[in-house]
C-alpha cells in the first residue's frame, strides 16, 4: 500500500512569490496535518484537517492557509513568502482526528528554499 | 505550553554498542511516540505507547513510557550503522487543538 505522498520534492522560490505543496494521504485515511520543520528542530504543527474541515490551527500567520479536499488529499499555500519560510513541510495522515489511538504517519516532506 | 525536552542533543558511538535516550515533559501526556527521521525523508514511527509504565519493544529497540507520565525513554541494543538518524519523542495534546508536539530531537551517529 501507497504511504503519504507529497509533491513537489523541492521547491525554490523567492521572496514575496506564493508556494501551493500537496499532500495525498495513506488510502482509507481522512485527516490530514501539515507540519513545518526548520533545519535543526523538530517539526511544528500547523493545520489539521479532517472531512474537509479544519480542526485545529497552530501558531502560524494567516500567510499559510490549506484545505481538503473530497478525495482527503490537501494543499497547503504559504503567501508572501519570507526568507524564515525554508523549511521541510511535512504531512500526516490519521485515520480520523483527536483520536489518541490514530497514529499519524508522515510523508517525505517538501523541501522549500526562500532567496 | 507544553514542551518535550531529550537528551542527550547529540551521541556518537561504536557499532554494537547500547543506546539510551530520554524524553521529558513539564506536563503530562497520554500517549508517548517514538520517530526516527534520517536525512531528507519524514519521521517514520518506531514505536507508540499509550499506558503509564508501558514497555514496548520492536525489535531492537525498546520503549517506556514513565510512571509519572511526564517521561519516556528509548533504548536501542546492539546499534548498527542503520540506526544513524535523529531520534524524535513525540505526543498529542491535552487540551485545546489536537496536535503532536515533537521533542527537540537525539541525534545518533554510529561509527563502524
Amino acid at each position: 500500500d501507497a504511504g503519504v505522498t507529497q509533491s513537489p520534492t523541492h521547491l525554490i522560490k523567492t521572496r514575496g512569490q506564493h508556494v501551493t505543496l500537496r499532500c495525498s494521504p495513506i488510502s482509507g485515511h481522512k485527516s490530514v496535518s501539515w507540519y513545518q520543520q526548520v533545519l535543526g528542530q523538530g517539526p511544528q504543527f500547523i493545520f489539521q484537517y479532517y472531512e474537509k474541515e479544519e480542526r485545529g490551527r497552530g501558531n502560524f500567520p494567516d500567510r499559510f492557509s490549506a484545505r481538503q479536499f473530497p478525495n482527503y488529499s490537501s494543499e497547503l499555500n504559504v503567501n508572501a513568502l519570507l526568507l524564515g519560510d525554508s523549511a521541510l513541510y511535512l504531512c500526516a495522515s490519521s485515520l480520523r482526528a483527536g483520536v489518541i489511538s490514530d497514529t499519524q504517519y508522515f510523508g517525505p516532506g517538501t523541501r522549500l528554499t526562500v532567496l | 505550553g507544553q514542551q518535550l525536552n531529550q537528551s542527550p542533543q547529540s551521541m556518537f558511538i561504536q557499532e554494537g554498542e547500547d543506546v539510551s535516550m530520554n524524553c521529558t515533559s513539564s506536563s503530562i501526556f497520554n500517549t508517548w511516540l517514538w520517530y526516527k527521521q534520517e536525512p531528507g525523508e519524514g519521521p517514520v514511527l518506531l514505536i507508540a505507547l499509550y499506558k503509564a509504565g508501558e514497555l514496548t519493544s520492536n525489535g531492537r529497540l525498546t520503549a517506556q513510557f514513565g510512571i509519572t507520565r511526564k517521561d519516556s525513554f528509548l533504548n536501542i541494543s546492539a546499534s548498527i550503522p542503520s540506526d544513524v538518524g535523529i531520534y524524535f519523542c513525540a505526543g498529542p495534546t491535552t487540551s485545546g487543538t489536537y496536535k503532536y508536539i515533537f521533542g527537540t530531537g537525539t541525534r545518533l551517529k554510529v561509527l563502524a
